[in-house]
């Protein structure tokens, strides 16, 4: 079975300060991990995936994950936040046969001006 | 590209009402899914489709709950006798079958109250 665990339900940072939303992961398959991100009455985005290429896999709005197959993490990560990265951050796995996505419970991150 | 669609954005219904909503997939995708999305929680899958064949279905799948996508483009997903429980935000994601396959695009949503 696969799943996947967002460490942190609440993360607060400062504007200009960097970003860690933790994940670790379970999967018998080889995984395809993702971050989707969830703006209040907005639609999930895709920020990144990691599908067996590179490790460090960089996104969109200058995110970044690095896939630790050792540690079974995919911690996401951006060097300085900026106000309008306020949101719920949700890190998926996948990797049987249908593709469907297996959610994490979700990270709100809050960033101070 | 006119992304992924859903109708109706918002439905209040009364308890033992029947409902249904509508998803229209990214065109040239042949993969359509549903989930369901509780608050304070992630999305769990609910069932997919390849073209017009409904491939699986997850245990969350009550016997109140049906979904068609009669011609492999549009999708309907109906849940009769509505219960409080099930109250959601209901997504519907998209994909392709070609590499990747596995990006999922996502709808804004159909937010079910049921009073």
């Amino acid at each position: 079975a696969q799943s996947v665990t967002q460490l942190d339900s609440h993360v607060s940072v400062s504007e200009g300060t960097p970003v860690l939303l933790r994940c670790n992961y379970s999967s018998s398959y080889s995984p395809s991990l993702f971050w989707y991100v969830q703006h209040p009455n907005k639609g999930l985005q895709l920020l990144l995936k990691y599908t067996s290429a590179a490790t460090l896999v960089k996104g969109i709005n200058g995110f970044e994950a690095e896939f630790k197959k050792s540690e079974t993490s995919f911690h996401l990560t951006k060097p300085s936040a900026h106000m309008s990265d306020a949101a719920e951050y949700f890190c998926v796995v996948s990797g049987d046969s249908s593709y469907k996505l297996i959610f994490g419970s979700g990270t709100r991150l809050l960033v101070r001006p | 590209d006119t992304g992924v669609s859903q109708d109706p954005r918002h439905k209040i219904t009364k308890r033992g009402q029947n409902v249904t909503f509508r998803c229209d997939p990214i065109s040239e995708h042949n993969r359509l899914y549903w989930y369901r999305q509780t608050l304070g929680q992630g999305p769990e899958f609910l069932t997919y489709f390849q073209n017009e064949a409904q491939l699986e279905k997850s245990r969350l799948l009550s016997d109140r709950f049906s979904a068609e996508r009669p011609k492999g483009s549009f999708s309907t997903l109906e849940i009769q006798r509505t219960e409080q429980g099930d109250s959601a935000m209901y997504l519907c994601a998209s994909s392709s079958t070609g590499r990747p396959s596995y990006e999922q695009y996502f709808g804004p949503g159909t937010r079910l109250t049921v009073t």
